[in-house]
């Protein structure tokens, strides 16, 4: 079973919703990904966070905003969504970013997102 | 720029029946290439990670190997659980440090 715990596993929402996706793991790890995932295609990284700090942007748009209150939790805010945001949204971890062999990346069950 | 190919896009095995499935990859220093299993509409699992060539690594009916330009993951006598997408990904040793992703092979396992 993964150790990475996303909620909630379905969400409906309508394009002027704010709403958020929450993740938490419990390996002790200082890196913490979200990635976007559409049907058929290979997940698309979307943020990292490095002890905490937002390490990489992948020129996500504003309209996804993400945070990490503390080293085992991650959010991902979303507010005025289009419906091409509807996709499966993984969070992930690893034991360090960047550095070392501690790099290989554990993946959360997933949040469905679907934008009407 | 880091490029993954995996073939087949498809495979279809009777079950008890071995096979294989091709990542090359390619990528300026190898930090890590990675296998996960992933099941429709699931969060991808994790198999292997594999650093230097000629290393293997093995789980059950799967064995992973690595050389300088491809992985292949080894599956034995296949179950029909073994049904699911298999994604390759690599992770370069300098530069932008981000994981790139195959686009998987789908393998169904028939009975």
């Amino acid at each position: 079973d993964t150790e990475v715990t996303q909620t909630p596993k379905h969400l409906v929402m309508g394009m002027t919703n704010k709403k958020s996706l929450k993740c938490e793991q419990h390996m002790g790890h200082r890196a913490m990904y979200w990635y976007k995932q559409k049907a058929k295609k290979p997940p698309e990284l979307m943020f990292v966070y490095s002890y905490e700090k937002l390490s990489i942007n992948e020129s996500v748009p504003s309209r996804f905003s993400p945070e990490c209150p503390n080293s085992s939790l991650l959010n991902l805010h979303l507010h005025a969504l289009q419906p091409e945001d509807s996709a499966l949204y993984l969070c992930a971890s690893s034991q360090d970013w960047g550095t070392g062999n501690g790099n290989t990346i554990y993946f959360g069950e997933g949040s469905w997102l679907t934008v009407v | 720029e880091d490029q993954v190919t995996q073939s087949p896009e498809a495979l279809r095995l009777q079950e008890g029946e071995s096979s294989s499935l091709n990542c090359s990859y390619t990528v300026s220093g190898l930090r890590g290439l990675f296998w996960y299993r992933q099941d429709p509409g699931k969060g991808p699992e994790f198999l292997f990670t594999l650093y230097s060539a000629g290393e293997e690594k093995e789980k059950e009916r799967l064995k992973a190997t690595l050389t300088k330009k491809e992985s292949f993951l080894h599956i034995t006598a296949p179950k029909p659980e073994d049904s699911a997408t298999y994604l390759c990904a690599v992770l370069p040793r300098g530069g932008y440090q981000k994981v790139t992703f195959g686009t998987g092979t789908k393998l169904q396992v028939i009975p």
